[in-house]
């Protein structure tokens, strides 16, 4: 099956840095999504993104589909950002199945 | 708002002691999936309704079923709770085609005692 792999595992930043994270695939994907995860386990949508890049606030994402990985941006960071960052990639036709990544746990300090 | 809601957000059931998680949303789509989440790993696909239709994966014990008796609501049953079956049980809903995203309730924390 495919595989989706994450990096770095973990990441501690100070406040206002910048963090890039990474998600590869091990094989083509119809599709990819990148996920918060709160505190409290709230999975939060951040992007769906097939190709190309999209920017939400500080947030941004790149997706290069035929080299089968994707970036996630945080610029400025805020100790609301912590949690878990998930990738997952969508398959499965037209009921678009996730699998998803191992995650990066990102703890940002005041 | 539209959304997708799960009910209770905590539950503690005994081993062996039959339990069911309940999903529902006003988003009016016609997927629904129901994930396991167990501590510090990643949500798992247990199975998903395209419709009525009902989509076992391959690896998803016998012992959790499931049941949608109409769009809006699903239900995850779990026969005999083991203490491995400890979880966070996320439910989310999509639309079919290749535009569109899945939308995640808050989860249900399940602990077996």
């Amino acid at each position: 099956g495919i595989q989706v792999e994450q990096s770095p595992p973990d990441l501690i930043l100070q406040e206002g840095a910048n963090s890039t994270l990474r998600c590869n695939f091990s094989d083509s994907v119809n599709n990819l999504q990148w996920f918060h995860q709160n505190p409290w386990g709230q999975l939060i949508n951040l992007f769906y993104i097939p190709s190309g890049t999209k920017q939400n606030g500080r947030l941004s994402a790149t997706t290069v589909a035929t080299e089968r990985y994707s970036l996630l941006y945080i610029s400025s960071s805020q100790t609301t950002d912590s949690g878990v960052y998930f990738c997952a990639v969508v398959y499965g036709g037209a009921t678009n199945k996730l699998i998803f990544g191992t995650g990066t746990l990102l703890a940002v300090q005041p | 708002d539209a959304m997708v809601i799960q009910n209770p957000r905590y539950q503690v059931t005994q081993f062996g002691k039959p339990v069911t998680l309940s999903c529902s949303q006003t988003l009016n789509h016609n997927v629904m999936y129901w994930y396991q989440q167990k501590s510090s790993q990643a949500p798992k696909l247990l199975f998903h309704y395209y419709d009525k239709d009902f989509n076992n994966e391959a690896d998803t014990p016998d012992n959790f079923q499931s049941r949608r008796p109409n769009t809006s609501f699903c239900f995850l049953d779990i026969r005999s709770p083991g203490l491995g079956d400890a979880a966070m049980y996320l439910c989310a809903t999509g639309k079919t085609g290749a535009t569109d995203t899945q939308y995640f309730g808050p989860g249900t924390r399940l602990t077996v005692l």
